[in-house]
């Protein structure tokens, strides 16, 4: 099974300021991951897939880069919308796993 | 737009069973690749199983194998999953997700999920 860590576990930003988010992954999974956002008491939305393509309607300040183990997740400048847990995903291997979430809070 | 409305959600002993469905609605069901996705109190997302647009091909979670079964009818726009053998760790909030045309096994579209408790 294919282990992602997303790191840090909570981020606690300013509204304006850069999110830098991070998922690792324990083996390759080329640029088969996808950026998930969750707010408290909704459902998942998907932000970015193959690592660096936004999905639809995803503003621009939501940024994905890396290949193979080392992938991150940019919000160039925080809106207050931006609150909430994110989550990295892969889909190159069986069983589909998820990473176990970041947490961006108003600091 | 894209509409995925779960139900069958609920109250059930251990041991018991559960079927819970997802009606999809505003894009072609029988072209999409399916999953069901759970997500405990508190916690993180978890994969469950995923389905072929045309049913045949079906994964689950080792958690969940032998015990679930994913079904789909295209020609009712519907997606299901049969629950038995139940336990309290399989209690979770269940998504139902559409996958993305480029990327099947990436779910560019949720529902708003059902909450199961597995509970005596």
């Amino acid at each position: 099974e294919i282990v992602l860590t997303q790191s840090p576990a909570t981020l606690s930003l300013s509204p304006g300021e850069r999110a830098t988010l991070s998922c690792r992954a324990s083996q390759s999974v080329d640029n088969y991951l996808a950026w998930y956002q969750q707010k408290p008491g909704q459902s998942p939305r998907l932000l970015i897939y193959g690592a660096s393509n936004r999905a639809t309607d995803i503003p621009a300040r939501f940024s994905g880069s890396g290949s193979g183990t080392d992938f991150t997740l940019t919000i160039s400048s925080l809106d207050p919308e931006d609150f909430a847990v994110y989550y990295c995903q892969q889909r190159t291997d069986w069983p589909l796993t998820f990473g176990g979430g970041t947490k961006v809070e108003i600091k | 737009e894209v509409q995925l409305v779960e139900s069958g959600g609920g109250l059930v002993q251990p041991g018991g069973s559960l079927r819970l469905s997802c009606a999809a609605s505003k894009f072609t069901f029988s072209d999409y690749t399916m999953a069901w996705v759970r997500q405990a109190p508190g916690k993180g997302l978890e994969w469950v199983s995923v389905i072929s647009n045309n049913g045949g091909i079906r994964h689950y979670a080792d958690s969940v194998k032998g015990r679930f079964t994913i079904s789909r009818d295209n020609s009712k726009n519907t997606l299901s999953l049969q629950m038995d053998s139940l336990r309290a760790e399989d209690t979770a909030v269940y998504y139902c997700a559409k996958g993305a045309i480029t990327a099947t096994r990436h779910f560019d579209y949720w529902g708003q999920g059902t909450l199961v408790t597995v509970s005596s």
